[in-house]
């Protein structure tokens, strides 16, 4: 039982270059999230999803998309990457609201 | 929307010495907290959570937490701290219905041995 795997772990990317994060779970969970973690802030929401093809904004969405075509995964995409996105990236998925979240082991990303 | 105060960022504390992580939230209707401890290079896992009944809640690994509307609090505390303690800890909160769940700044939880 993997729970929660996010691909890749590490990337750097020069400015105005493109990537997608994969995020996969084998849990069943409806709900899945992205944060963004950078020191002394926190975790601050990108983007969620409270089922397959649903989607909707948190906290920081500029600059960012995600898609959710299947149940198990949620991608979250750069389409021209700045330096203010170097960060830590960490997916997570729970099976509804006010359940815990479970999360995977995240993405360290850095714009140069 | 909610929000989650963590006001200390580090706080280092002696091994098997009692500690105390505060955290603060600012809406008490119908609220849910949580505390998610974070190891170096890992994810977040839960450690605790109270969604209604008892306002003490406990970890397996000996941390507890105390619901206080009043005071609009959700302290961690641990009698006696071990090194294998030394993480980040967050304190999370969100309102009955909200999908999102809103973290703290987080605190460093340092042992000296």
């Amino acid at each position: 039982n993997a729970g929660v795997t996010q691909t890749p772990k590490f990337r750097v990317l020069k400015t105005g270059q493109s990537m997608t994060l994969l995020c996969a779970q084998d849990m069943n969970h409806e709900y899945m999230y992205w944060y963004r973690q950078d020191p002394g802030m926190g975790l601050r929401l990108i983007h969620y999803s409270v089922g397959e093809g649903t989607t909707a904004k948190g906290e920081v969405p500029d600059g960012y998309n995600v898609s959710r075509l299947k149940k198990q995964n949620f991608l979250l995409g750069l389409e021209s990457a700045a330096p203010s996105q170097t960060s830590v990236y960490f997916c997570a998925s729970s099976r509804g609201f006010n359940s815990p979240l479970h999360f995977g082991n995240g993405t360290r990303l850095t714009v140069t | 929307a909610q929000s989650v105060t963590q006001l200390d960022s580090q706080v280092p504390v002696f091994e098997e010495a009692p500690v105390e992580l505060r955290c603060n939230y600012s809406s008490s209707v119908s609220v849910y907290l949580f505390w998610y401890v974070q190891y170096p290079n890992q994810g977040l896992q839960l450690l605790l959570k109270y969604l209604s009944g008892s306002t003490l809640v406990e970890s397996i690994n000996g941390f507890e937490a105390e619901f206080n509307k009043s005071q609009t609090s959700f302290h961690l505390r641990k009698p006696s701290v071990h090194i294998s303690d030394t993480a980040e800890y967050f304190c999370a909160a969100s309102n009955f219905g909200n999908e999102k769940l809103t973290f703290g700044t987080g605190t460093r939880l340092t042992i000296i041995p």
